[in-house]
C-alpha cells in the first residue's frame, strides 16, 4: 500500500464548476498537507498548507484536513480554465521532515 | 511564493556524458535545498536533501556517486548526473526551504529541468 493514495485522473469539469480533489494516506503520524499546482512540464507551484485537521481558505481554493479519516481535500470553486493542471497533495511528519507526494490529479476545467 | 530558478531547462546529452544541473534561490538564503526526479504520470520522488557546507542526504536506492549534488553558497546547489545513461532519462527538480519553512515545510520549487539521455 503507497503512503498516499490519489487518484490520477483526468478530472474534466466545466467552468464555474465545484472541483473536489483528495487524497488519502495511511501514516497517522503525518502533521503537515500541503496541495502544490503544476502545470505541464513545470516545477510545482505550492497553494495551500495545514497544519493538522481543520480547514483552511485562500480566495477560491479551501483546504481541509480530516485526520480522523486519513482523508485530506481541495475544493476549487469557480473553476477557471486556468486552473487546468496537476494537483499533488503533499504531508510530512514535521519540520526538517521528508515530504511524500501523492501522483497527482490531472484537472482540466473546460470553458 | 518564492523565486527558484533552475539551468538548463531542457538537455540532451549522449549516453556517458555527465550533466550539471543548477538550482538558485532569488529570495533568500537557503541552507536546505531538496532535489526530487519525476517520471512521466509519476510523483515526486526524493532524492536527496542538499545542506549548505555540508555533505548532502541521499535517499534510499539513490547512488550518491552517479547524482553529486554540491551546495556551496547559500544560494546556489548543483546536481551533476555522471555517465548518464537512458534510464536517468526524467525530469530533475530543487526545491528550496525558506527561513521560516523548517516548521511546516513549505517548500519551493524551481521549474524544473529536462533531461533526455540517448
Amino acid at each position: 500500500q503507497k503512503e498516499v493514495e490519489q487518484d490520477p485522473g483526468p478530472l474534466s469539469v466545466p467552468e464555474g464548476a465545484i472541483v473536489s480533489l483528495n487524497c488519502t494516506y495511511s501514516n497517522s503520524a503525518f502533521q503537515y498537507f500541503m496541495w502544490y499546482r503544476q502545470y505541464s512540464r513545470k516545477g510545482p507551484e505550492l497553494l495551500m498548507y495545514t497544519y493538522s485537521s481543520g480547514n483552511k481558505e485562500d480566495g477560491r481554493f479551501t483546504a481541509q484536513v480530516d485526520k480522523s479519516s486519513k482523508y485530506i481535500s481541495l475544493f476549487i470553486r469557480d473553476s477557471q480554465p486556468s486552473d487546468s493542471a496537476t494537483y499533488l497533495c503533499a504531508m510530512c511528519l514535521g519540520g526538517y521532515q521528508k515530504v511524500t507526494f501523492g501522483t497527482g490529479t490531472k484537472l482540466q476545467v473546460i470553458p | 511564493g518564492a523565486v527558484v530558478s533552475q539551468h538548463p531547462s531542457r538537455v540532451i546529452c549522449k549516453s556517458g556524458t555527465s550533466v550539471k544541473i543548477e538550482c538558485r534561490s532569488l529570495d533568500f538564503q537557503a541552507t536546505t535545498m531538496f532535489w526530487y526526479r519525476q517520471f512521466p504520470k509519476q510523483s515526486l520522488m526524493l532524492m536527496a536533501t542538499s545542506n549548505e557546507g555540508s555533505k548532502a542526504t541521499y535517499e534510499q536506492g539513490v547512488e550518491k556517486d552517479k547524482f553529486l549534488i554540491n551546495h556551496a553558497s547559500l544560494t546556489l546547489s548543483t546536481l551533476t548526473v555522471t555517465s548518464a545513461h537512458p534510464e536517468d532519462s526524467s525530469f530533475y527538480i530543487c526545491s528550496v526551504l525558506p527561513p521560516t519553512g523548517p516548521q511546516t515545510n513549505e517548500q519551493y520549487f524551481g521549474p524544473g529541468t529536462r533531461l533526455t539521455v540517448t
